[in-house]
């Protein structure tokens, strides 16, 4: 199994500027995914990040509005950017651990509140 | 286009009654279908997946799952309920398009009371 830490695990942002969420992973993995859970919703994927290259964006999802950076295989950031009320969320971070057989496992999210 | 959907927004079982939580899919090719737990305040946990070999899968908690590809369903079962099974629970497909993408269905909101 993986271990996926996340932080922050919670905070409360201002409207109009931005925060950076960081996953880490207890073990070397190819990709690491983001996703967003709006309030009530389910799961809608972000971008997929892997490390040495620029991340492959969802439709929908900006790089603008969620930089992200994938410096090593253990490691990433998401950015939120400019927040507005909108991007209150869930945010969580979610790789398939090599070796695994195929298990695709999630961090504990960084719930975010936006005022 | 590969889909997941979960027919009940909420279920309810009384408290050592057998539960299941419907989920059907559509998608191209051989599915990775998964099921995963979210109790309030927390992240997503994984309790099984069905990715080939026997129908019935079995995972974490005493839930197991069962695979019927004629019917494109991957209901999640438990023959006796916990109260402490109360969470949302979220079917999901791996998307073809890409490894390790998951395409999730809107969730079940499974309330056991005593």
């Amino acid at each position: 199994s993986a271990v996926i830490s996340q932080k922050p695990s919670r905070d409360i942002c201002q409207r109009g500027t931005s925060l950076t969420i960081q996953c880490q992973v207890d073990s070397q993995v190819t990709m690491m995914f983001w996703y967003r859970q709006q309030p009530g919703q389910s799961l809608t994927l972000i971008a997929t990040a892997n490390q040495g290259s620029e991340a492959t964006y969802e439709s929908g999802f900006v790089i603008d509005k969620f930089p992200i950076s994938r410096p090593n295989l253990t490691f990433s950031t998401l950015t939120v950017s400019n927040m507005s009320p909108e991007d209150s969320s869930i945010y969580l971070c979610s790789v398939e651990s090599d070796g695994s057989g195929n298990t695709i496992y999630f961090g504990e999210g960084s719930w975010l509140t936006v005022v | 286009a590969q889909s997941v959907a979960q027919p009940e927004d909420q279920v309810n079982v009384a408290e050592g009654n057998p539960l299941t939580v419907k989920c059907t899919y559509s998608v191209s090719g051989n599915p990775y279908l998964f099921w995963y737990v979210q109790y309030p305040n927390r992240g997503l946990q994984f309790l099984l997946k069905y990715i080939t070999g026997d129908n019935l899968v079995k995972g974490s908690y005493g839930f197991e799952a069962e695979f019927n590809k004629s019917q494109t369903s991957f209901h999640l079962k438990k023959p006796s309920a916990l109260v402490s099974d109360s969470a949302l629970y979220f079917c999901a497909v791996r998307d073809n398009q890409g490894a390790g993408k998951l395409i999730f269905g809107q969730g079940t909101t499974l309330q056991v009371k005593p």
